[in-house]
């Protein structure tokens, strides 16, 4: 079956430049998450949605990063006034118990 | 909260060597543990998990992990690598993840 889709694969923007990703998790899955996965430094958490619940944003390492999930569904981080520092892999996974499947993510690159 | 540490950051092997990938965590409470691997260009997907019962699972590709309750441990093993299991291997509980190792098996 399909798995998470995520676009674009691939994104290079200049700095201070806003950017959307967006993630497509498997049908019928409740839980979707956001990673990024910077060199050497692992997956690191950034943001949980679980049905209609209220989101869990503890992991967003600024205000210039935000996400939402429309009709539980479909989600979008969006990035503002990108910096160097945001340059990485951003990986949405989702679930409907455990585990997590990823999609393939998307490699952002900050000029 | 929870953390997941991975001593072991690039391992390189012959193959048919033995592999152990060391994996502690700190989370006083039942636990659910991953390990996960990604191949090269490759999406991250599920190698094996424990959530309960026999403390040693087994996952694909022959890959085994042992819980050790006391140890706060859940060390991933396979007695003989190949050449395919080049790739990064991840421990993760719940769904915080540790800082990933990187595999190398030269043939």
């Amino acid at each position: 079956g399909a798995g998470v889709s995520q676009s674009p694969s691939n994104k290079v923007t200049e700095k201070g430049k806003d950017v959307e990703l967006r993630c497509d998790p498997i049908s019928g899955h409740t839980a979707l998450y956001w990673y990024r996965q910077s060199l050497g430094q692992g997956l690191e958490f950034l943001i949980y949605f679980q049905g209609n619940s209220a989101p869990d944003k503890s992991g967003l390492p600024s205000d210039r990063f935000s996400a939402e999930r429309t009709g539980g569904s479909v989600s979008t981080l969006t990035i503002q006034r990108t910096q160097q520092e945001d340059s990485a892999v951003y990986l949405c996974a989702s679930s409907r118990n455990s585990p997590l499947h990823f999609g393939n993510g998307t490699r952002l690159t900050v000029t | 909260a929870q953390s997941v540490s991975q001593h072991n950051h690039h391992v390189i092997l012959s193959e048919a060597a033995s592999l152990e990938l060391g994996c502690n965590y700190s989370y006083g409470g039942t636990v659910n543990l991953f390990w996960y691997v990604q191949y090269p260009g490759q999406h991250l997907q599920l190698l094996l998990k424990y959530f309960s019962g026999d403390p040693l699972v087994k996952g694909i590709k022959g890959f085994e992990a042992e819980f050790i309750k006391s140890k706060f441990s859940f060390n991933l093993r396979k007695p003989s690598v190949q050449w395919s299991d080049t790739a990064e291997y991840f421990c993760a509980v719940f769904t915080y993840f540790g800082t990933g190792t990187s595999l190398t098996v030269i043939p």
